[in-house]
């Protein structure tokens, strides 16, 4: 069974730059999550999608961050403009369902200079 | 609010000893909790998940047990490998009421096992 998948995996650049990330949830996977993670500290979560409606994204930064889960699989993350505090790893997660267990893509690294 | 906290923030350890690590939350009304363990530069993977019902789970080597009354858990390895080298992260999902159920995630305890 193939995990989820994040891209791109690194990412590099200037402060009020955009930047957006892509993740596929593993097949069949109702619940999509995207977490930041700052060096140090456990992931905090961004947004929560139900199939492709929001749970929860109260901790999104929405005058900057956006996300969508279009036909309730693939979701993009974006950041416009980016801050020098937005350097973290962000972290898609998915689950068949609320409350269940959740897998973890490899995250994507993202350095604002 | 639940905050969750893990202390040590690191711990080194030798080759085959026995440890245990410790997650305390601060609100005992909870519907899971998860260990993940995390290696560098790569995701979560998730270890074990013990249900607000259950006290303990196993698997192999790895053993975790939930208090819920005085708001802690603890993952016990035995006989630690270097392999078993990462950072380990509790997490709780607060109860159905309270929001989405949500991972509310510790700072981690970065553990390295010495050859």
């Amino acid at each position: 069974e193939a995990g989820v998948a994040q891209s791109p995996r690194y990412k590099i650049i200037e402060k009020r730059q955009s930047v957006a990330f892509w993740c596929n949830p593993i097949s069949g996977h109702a619940t999509l999550y995207w977490y930041q993670q700052i060096l140090g500290q456990g992931p905090k979560l961004l947004i929560q999608f139900q199939n492709n409606g929001v749970v929860d994204d109260s901790q999104l930064p929405k005058d900057r961050f956006s996300a969508e889960r279009l036909k309730g699989v693939d979701s993009t993350l974006k950041i416009q403009p980016a801050k020098l505090e937005d350097s973290a790893v962000y972290l898609c997660a998915s689950s068949l369902n609320r409350g269940e267990t959740q897998y973890f893509g490899p995250g994507t690294r993202l350095l604002v200079l | 609010k639940q905050e969750v906290t893990q202390i040590p923030a690191a711990l080194s350890v030798p080759e085959g000893e026995n440890l245990v690590l410790n997650c305390s939350f601060t609100d005992s009304a909870i519907y899971n909790l998860q260990w993940f363990r995390q290696d560098p530069g790569k995701g979560l993977t998730s270890l074990l998940l013990i249900q607000s019902s259950q006290r303990e789970q196993t698997s192999g080597r790895l053993n975790a047990s939930l208090d819920k009354s005085s708001g802690r858990s603890t993952l016990y390895i035995a006989a630690s490998q270097p392999g078993d080298s990462a950072t380990y992260l509790c997490a709780v999902i607060p109860s159905w009421g309270q929001g989405a159920q949500k991972l509310v995630f510790g700072q981690g305890t970065r553990l390295t096992i010495n050859p």
